[in-house]
């Protein structure tokens, strides 16, 4: 089956640097998302990987392992406003051939002062 | 630019009715997926429409159907509603089908009594 982990919560501090992980098992690969939606709000694009390695964007950094099935989003200097869930999501094949995204459940931070 | 709108945002129905939600894209793209977003499953693909026509579909049932307008607007119907159907439900636009980035709506939260 396809399947994507991801922990439920974690918490962090205010300044400092969390990362949340994300391995997943999918029929094929098509790319990875990270998805950042505030309680009561809509998800909002984070980040896209393809290929192996770091994408940095400010604050944030995304980093894949297609081979280890595995990624990580990197938050730096956290700020109150980052309590949020982050969602990753994975591109992959369904029965037909199609592409389509499968999402994790999500990991709720909660940063404190 | 005006991002995705969905309507209603809140909804209240009994079992047995039937519900249609709607979704006005970004001005200029062509592709509207939809998503069921619940505590204990996360984000559920229901179906992905481009240029008037279905290009993917989740692993829901029958009772849910979608369609999309000439000028992209989309609507998603759920039939004979049960009490596991009380989710957000969620709409995201795109430039294309499978490209990258989606721009989600904040969403329609449907109650089912």
């Amino acid at each position: 089956g396809q399947n994507i982990d991801q922990p439920t919560e974690m918490t962090a501090t205010e300044g400092a640097i969390v990362q949340i992980n994300c391995t997943y098992q999918t029929s094929g690969f098509n790319g990875l998302f990270w998805y950042q939606q505030h309680a009561g709000e809509a998800p909002t694009f984070l980040s896209y990987n393809v290929l192996d390695g770091l994408e940095e964007k400010g604050r944030f950094s995304s980093f894949l392992s297609r081979s280890k099935g595995y990624s990580y989003l990197l938050l730096k200097e956290l700020q109150m406003k980052d309590s949020a869930s982050y969602l990753c999501a994975v591109r992959s094949y369904n029965a037909g051939n199609n592409r389509k995204l499968i999402w994790g459940l999500g990991t709720s931070l909660a940063v404190n002062p | 630019k005006a991002g995705v709108t969905q309507t209603p945002r809140y909804l209240i129905k009994t079992r047995g009715q039937q519900v249609t939600l709607s979704c006005s894209p970004i001005s200029g793209h062509r592709s509207v997926s939809w998503y069921q977003q619940t505590p204990g499953q996360g984000l559920q693909f229901l179906f992905e429409y481009f240029s008037e026509t279905q290009r993917n579909k989740g692993n829901f049932p029958g009772r849910f159907s979608g369609r999309q307008f000439s000028n992209s607007r989309s609507e998603m119907n759920v039939s004979t509603l049960e009490l596991g159907d009380s989710a957000l439900y969620l709409c995201a636009s795109s430039l294309g089908v499978n490209t990258g980035e989606l721009f989600f709506g904040e969403g329609s939260r449907l109650t089912v009594l």
